[in-house]
């Protein structure tokens, strides 16, 4: 089944607590993405990857790093957390082939991250 | 400055209806629109792409319109039903080296028997 996974789905953590939150495509995806969603703002993306050790800033990049070392995974790492990166994230993925558009993009189940 | 709108207010019709969602933006070049379904707790779910050079594309009740001089997307459910009730949310795609995507609020939508 062509899916985007999360690990995990809910997290609570502590002010400063090193974490990282998987993402995972099995379609061979070129372009990933990541999101945070709040209530009022609406998605925002936080970095987005075109192809394996390619990625990009978002809006609100701010307080997060990305790697994509292999093209099925595109983890997002919040190396010193702060209350105000509560949220829920999402990973997309989408074909995204060379000089063509993102195209669909298949979003995963979301993470509910509270930092205290 | 930048920014996309849509209906802030939750859009209450009736079952049988049609259903009508508006995506403003400004300050933006987008080469494409899309809309996406989201339920409560879920991921969004794609729904439509609209290209830049297109004026309408349909898909089963589900119809998108996209005026690049207004700056304005419409979409619409036909014959809408309870099962249509969630949040709508009109994202563009922008070119910058890269694509962007920008995410409007979205519009709740409530559809009654």
């Amino acid at each position: 089944e062509a899916q985007v996974t999360q690990n995990p789905r809910y997290l609570i953590t502590v002010t400063g607590k090193k974490l990282t939150v998987t993402c995972s495509q099995n379609m061979n995806h070129e372009y990933m993405s990541w999101y945070r969603q709040d209530p009022g703002l609406g998605l925002r993306q936080i970095y987005y990857s075109m192809n394996v050790e390619v990625t990009d800033k978002g809006d609100v990049p701010e307080g997060y790093k990305v790697s994509r070392k292999e093209k099925r995974n595109f983890p997002l790492i919040l190396e010193s957390p702060s209350p105000n990166q509560t949220s829920l994230y999402f990973c997309a993925s989408s074909l995204g082939a060379s000089g063509a558009s993102t195209d669909t993009q298949y979003f995963g189940p979301g993470t509910r991250l509270t930092v205290l | 400055s930048q920014k996309i709108e849509q209906n802030s207010e939750a859009l209450n019709i009736q079952e049988g209806k049609t259903a009508t969602l508006t995506c403003n933006y400004t300050n933006y070049s987008p080469a494409y629109l899309q809309w996406y379904r989201q339920d409560p707790g879920r991921g969004p779910v794609f729904l439509l792409l609209i290209r830049e050079n297109e004026k309408e594309k349909r898909k089963e009740r589900l119809k998108v319109t996209f005026d690049t001089t207004l700056k304005q997307s419409l979409f619409h459910i036909t014959a809408s039903q309870p099962a249509d009730s969630a949040t709508y949310l009109c994202a563009l795609d922008i070119m910058t080296g890269g694509f962007k995507t920008i995410f409007g609020a979205g519009t709740r939508l409530f559809v009654k028997a």
